[in-house]
């Protein structure tokens, strides 16, 4: 089966750069998938396809994917960007759906 | 843009069954592919299952081949997720959300507010 591994949690200052990974298995060959999930709601996607930002996403959000490693990059963080992350991607397999979550990131605004 | 909302939270015994409904709006659903999502209480994201269009192909997770059937109703603009034999550990918040595809990957954009489908004796 195909995993994707977060760090459970990332603390950060205002104002300063919140970097999230997400491994996984030669990732650098899929298109990776970031949501941001505030307690209570729904996801929301903040980037797609590795780097992509739906329209309404602050510039602040960006994103990379390379090798074994995807990441999301929060910069100037603000105490409303304090939430549950998630990447995802699809992967085709016999043996799991093909869609993929990782484990998800607690960023914490200090 | 098209936006989803789904029916309210839910109660059920052990065994039984429930069905949770998402209706969009600003948009046809048969335009669309939709997905359904759980999360359970202090996990994360799990995809059960997916359908192209209102009627069209459905696809479901292997863990929950049997137990959950999308239909959708094209005069009410709503797709439904029927989940059955319910046990505890289906206790969950079940969200829709539209399922772009293109040749190697998709992403989900936007979800509907999520339904707490609660099991309890």
């Amino acid at each position: 089966s195909y995993v994707l591994t977060q760090p459970p949690s990332v603390s950060v200052a205002p104002g300063q750069t919140a970097r999230i990974t997400c491994g996984g298995n030669n990732i650098g060959s899929k298109s990776v998938h970031w949501y941001q999930q505030k307690p209570g709601q729904a996801p929301v996607l903040v980037v797609y396809h590795d780097s992509d930002r739906p329209s309404g996403i602050p510039e602040r959000f960006s994103g990379s994917n390379s090798g074994y490693t995807a990441t999301l990059t929060i910069s100037r963080v603000e105490a409303g960007d304090e939430a549950d992350y998630y990447c995802q991607v699809w992967h085709s397999s016999a043996d799991h759906p093909p869609y993929v979550f990782g484990t998800g990131t607690k960023v914490t605004v200090l | 843009q098209v936006q989803l909302v789904q029916s309210g939270a839910e109660v059920k015994k052990p065994g039984s069954s429930v069905r949770v409904s998402c209706k969009a709006s600003g948009g046809t659903l048969n335009n669309y592919a939709l997905s359904w999502v759980r999360q359970a209480p202090g996990r994360g994201l799990e995809w059960m299952a997916g359908i192209v269009g209102i009627y069209g192909r459905a696809d479901y997770a292997q863990k929950f081949q049997g137990r959950v059937t999308i239909t959708g109703d094209e005069s009410s603009n709503t797709v439904y997720m029927d989940l059955s034999s319910l046990t505890f550990d289906d206790t969950a918040v079940y969200f829709c959300a539209i399922s772009h595809v293109d040749t190697v990957t998709g992403w989900f954009d936007p979800w509907g507010q999520g339904t707490l489908v609660a099991i309890s004796s």
